[in-house]
């Protein structure tokens, strides 16, 4: 299995709302991603997880919140977001780069999130 | 910070033509990756290139890590309508977290049949 799963495909939330995005790889990879990406922009990184522990957080707003249950899966919580949060969230994932692995990250199909 | 540079921003180019685009950098790379992305969808790893001078080919792409590892090349041979996308070069600066990956601002390719 060589995918990067991502789940919902497409998400409308309010304000108010709490929603999480979900992330899922069957390739045995220990580092895994949160990108953002703005319509006519590059993926620019939010969160890096490796080996189940948050090593790298791009000074995020807290209003997102990532979680790493298992080595398999990644969650992104999302709590009072503003409309600008609306963007293409994408997930990717590597071997663990520096430590005999590589960092060829290989990416989700994203969600597209729209905040009203 | 770190940043990369892309040339040209887009191209519109004839089917069959061979097509040249690179990635500069401020900054010394270890890797670089290229990756193409469509409307709508994450991007797929083309090439990845870990060597200063190491060329590499992937059916009809071929990539080159610059000798001063602060640049690198894309050609895309005999173009076709499917390579029609946003060509994004990426890597993680020398002096960063191996896991903190940046990538240019893209090259945006047209295809005209």
């Amino acid at each position: 299995d060589t995918e990067v799963t991502q789940t919902p495909k497409h998400l409308v939330m309010g304000m108010t709302n709490k929603k999480s995005l979900k992330c899922e790889q069957h390739m045995g990879h220990r580092a895994m991603y949160w990108y953002k990406q703005k319509a006519k922009k590059p993926p620019e990184l939010m969160f890096v997880y490796s080996y189940e522990k948050l090593s790298i957080n791009e000074s995020v707003p807290s209003r997102f919140s990532p979680e790493c249950p298992n080595s398999s899966l990644l969650n992104l919580h999302l709590h009072a977001l503003q409309p600008e949060d609306s963007a293409l969230y994408l997930c990717a994932s590597s071997q663990r780069g520096g430590q005999g692995g590589t960092n060829e990250q290989f990416f989700g199909p994203g969600t597209r999130l729209t905040v009203l | 910070g770190q940043q990369l540079n892309q040339s040209p921003q887009s191209m519109f180019i004839q089917e069959g033509e061979d097509v040249s685009m690179n990635c500069t950098s401020s900054s010394i790379f270890n890797t670089w990756l290229w990756y193409k992305q469509d409307p709508g969808e994450g991007p797929v790893l083309l090439i990845a290139l870990y060597k200063a001078g190491e060329l590499t080919s992937n059916g009809r792409l071929t990539a080159q890590f610059g000798i001063t590892r602060k640049d690198s090349f894309l050609n895309i041979s005999a173009s076709i309508p499917s390579d029609v996308g946003i060509y994004f070069c990426a890597g993680p600066p020398y002096e960063t977290s191996y896991d903190k990956v940046i990538f240019g601002p893209g090259t945006s390719l047209s295809v005209i049949p």
